[in-house]
């Protein structure tokens, strides 16, 4: 089973306007993080939020805010008035604890268009 | 100083070539990373160092071979590629392990093109 998915392959948004990118994930061990990851053409992974799978609160940064809703497995992405330089790809990742490991599942991305 | 730096950013080699990728890092953290990127795809992890150590081998093919020389290089030996390990290669670091919120920083990636 996929531990990420994205279900939107491409993302339209005017400027200025809000946009909200899908995120749910699978996993059986309590402790986990979920990442958001902005990849524009040039290539490098920019690290954008972090949700704990323990935080009670939403995680903010910015424009970005994550939309973490425990019980429905979902770890959404919104950006607020978004700009021509969030054209990009957006991964959504998540660690498990318990596994030991330090792998990061990315999802498939969406490729976010902001249009002037 | 919060970046993570690669070279080269692209390389063009023969199947019979070797070749390395590089990436540094100096904000002391412990554990680095590569992964395979190909195109329209999500990072694939390839290995993973912790304190120097190879922590983890995602069963990748030995014509790649890492190597940490210390706890802010690491290097990618590359030797008798194929054409379709062409990708962006990508470093990446970060505190160390264990923890779900261990903030992984990349570099700008190496673009490889075997021919």
């Amino acid at each position: 089973a996929q531990k990420i998915t994205q279900t939107q392959p491409g993302m339209f948004v005017q400027e200025k306007e809000a946009v909200t990118l899908d995120c749910t994930y699978d996993t059986s061990d309590p402790s986990y993080g979920l990442f958001w990851y902005k990849q524009p053409s040039s290539g490098e992974m920019i690290f954008l939020i972090y949700q704990g799978s323990y935080d009670q609160q939403n995680a903010t940064e910015g424009r970005y805010s994550l939309n973490f809703q425990k019980a429905r497995k979902s770890a959404n992405l919104v950006i607020s008035a978004s700009q021509l330089g969030d054209s990009a790809m957006y991964f959504c990742a998540m660690r498990e604890v318990q596994t030991g490991a330090n792998n990061l599942f990315f999802g498939t991305g969406t490729r976010l268009t902001v249009i002037p | 100083d919060t970046e993570v730096t690669q070279t080269p950013k692209h390389l063009v080699m023969g199947m019979t070539n070797k070749k390395s990728l590089k990436c540094e890092q100096h904000m002391g953290h412990r554990a680095m990373y590569w992964y395979k990127q190909k195109a329209k795809k999500p990072p694939e992890l390839m290995f993973v160092y912790s304190y120097e150590k190879l922590s983890i081998n995602e069963s990748v093919p030995s014509r790649f071979s890492p190597e940490c020389p210390n706890s802010s290089l690491l290097n990618l030996h590359l030797h008798a590629l194929q054409p379709e390990d062409s990708a962006l290669y990508l470093c990446a670091s970060s505190r160390g392990l264990g923890s779900s919120y261990n903030e992984q920083f990349f570099g700008p990636g190496t673009r490889l093109t075997v021919l």
